[in-house]
């Protein structure tokens, strides 16, 4: 079956630190893997996605994403945070043609000043 | 456009009470869902739609009903709201041809049932 694990429940870092953001997923066949970040009370956006190609994705905010299919996983990133990045973060898996989205438990991102 | 609008925001109901969440989406999208996200937990599938008139169970289906007869609405029925369906519930919608961006998600419904 597939899943979604992101073992970081909460996670705090300065503000201009880098960041990663774990996501391990586990799926048979070829994932379609997105990161989406919800702000506290709003719905979710869509950060990053990946389907083939380039392991290596760039998103909106200055995120990227790699995908490295040995360790099933696809890592969020980004260099310098900002006090705006403080949110709760998802990984998600699309299958069977993206009729059905999977998504990890979320990470929290605090960022300290 | 408006893209995904979930009514209403917020709902109070008593046990045994039935209610219906409304999506509605103007973008012609194909595809709808729904999502309760409670804590720690992520976002769940309840149920989810390929198009008008076909309807299949996500990860968590108990409890919840859904029909399809529009291309544009996708309501939730909780016939019997029972505590366990505290939760926030998420719309969102997304076309064959434009999955591979991502669905697009309502800003959300919070349900307390007491």
């Amino acid at each position: 079956a597939q899943s979604v694990t992101q073992p970081d429940i909460h996670i705090t870092v300065s503000e201009g630190a880098s960041l990663e953001l774990r996501c391990n997923y586990s799926y048979g066949a070829t994932p379609y893997l997105f990161w989406y970040v919800q702000s506290p009370g709003q719905g979710l956006q869509l950060l990053l996605k990946y389907f083939s190609g380039d392991t290596l994705v760039q998103g909106i905010k200055g995120f990227e994403a790699e995908f490295k299919r040995s360790q099933s996983s696809f890592n969020l990133r980004k260099p310098s945070v900002h006090w705006s990045d403080a949110a709760e973060y998802f990984c998600a898996v699309g299958v069977n043609n993206f009729n059905k989205f999977y998504f990890g438990s979320g990470t929290k991102l605090n960022v300290k000043p | 456009n408006a893209g995904v609008t979930q009514t209403p925001k917020f709902q109070v109901l008593k046990t045994g009470q039935s209610m219906t969440l409304q999506c509605a989406q103007d973008m012609n999208h194909e595809y709808m869902s729904w999502y309760r996200q409670d804590p720690g937990m992520g976002l769940r599938l309840i149920h989810y739609s390929v198009g008008a008139g076909i309807t299949d169970q996500g990860e968590v289906p108990n409890g919840y009903n859904v029909s399809r007869s529009t291309t544009e609405d996708f309501p939730l029925r909780l016939l019997s709201a029972a505590p366990s369906q505290t939760s926030v519930y998420f719309c969102a919608s997304t076309s064959p041809g434009q999955a591979n961006y991502g669905y697009t998600f309502g800003s959300g419904t919070r349900l307390t049932v007491v």
